[in-house]
């Protein structure tokens, strides 16, 4: 079974460009997260998909922050402008998205490090 | 909200020393709970979990018990190898929880 493939795995910008991330899940997962994980500190949820809707986005900075699951399997992460505390690793997880059962374990892709300069 | 607090870190430890990584969490109601690793310049992975009240979740020699009474799921190993250096961090998920992390704990092993 494939993993989650994330892309690309590192960019570097400048402040005020824009950038976005992509991310497929694993086949058949249904709930879809973005995460960003900034240097020592634990994964902070910017957005959940369930399937093409959004679960939660409280989290997200919407502002410069937007997110996409147009047809309920990959999905776009995009930041614009970029301001230079955007710096960190955006993670993107996939579950069996079996809400209100199952065990809510998070399959992760292996990240997109942002560098804002 | 829903939260997650775990040791700060890094614990350095030499090879087959016992390990011990605390984690306490808040939330309404019984969540699953986990613990995932994240190794150098890779994602993170699962690395034991537990979904009730004194279950103890255990993989690669890892054991952590679900401990409503104190809201708590400790990470132990009884003797650690320099390959257990990473981060590890413990997470709330499951049935309408939100998953939730804590700040993760980096573990360095010595020879």
């Amino acid at each position: 079974e494939a993993g989650v493939a994330q892309s690309p795995r590192y960019k570097i910008i400048e402040k005020r460009q824009s950038v976005a991330f992509w991310c497929n899940p694993i086949s058949g997962h249904a709930t879809l997260y973005w995460y960003q994980q900034i240097l020592g500190q634990g994964p902070k949820l910017l957005i959940q998909f369930q399937n093409n809707g959004v679960v939660d986005d409280s989290q997200l900075p919407k502002d410069r922050f937007s997110a996409e699951r147009l047809k309920g399997v990959d999905s776009t992460l995009k930041i614009q402008p970029a301001k230079l505390e955007d710096s960190a690793v955006y993670l993107c997880a996939s579950s069996r998205g079996d809400r209100g059962r199952g065990t809510g374990e998070l399959f992760f892709g292996e990240g997109s490090r942002l560098t804002v300069l | 909200g829903d939260s997650v607090t775990q040791m700060e870190g890094p614990v350095t430890l030499s090879e087959e020393a016992f390990l011990t990584i605390n984690c306490t969490y808040t939330a309404t109601g019984y969540p699953s709970l986990f613990w995932y690793v994240q190794y150098p310049g890779e994602g993170l992975q699962l690395l034991l979990k537990a979904t009730k009240a004194d279950d103890k979740g255990s993989n690669k020699g890892f054991e952590a018990t679900y401990r409503k009474e104190t809201t708590s799921f400790h990470l132990e190993k009884g003797s650690v190898q320099v390959s257990d250096s990473a981060v590890y961090f413990c997470a709330l998920s499951g049935g309408s929880y939100i998953p939730t992390f804590g700040r993760g704990t980096s573990l360095i092993v010595h020879p």
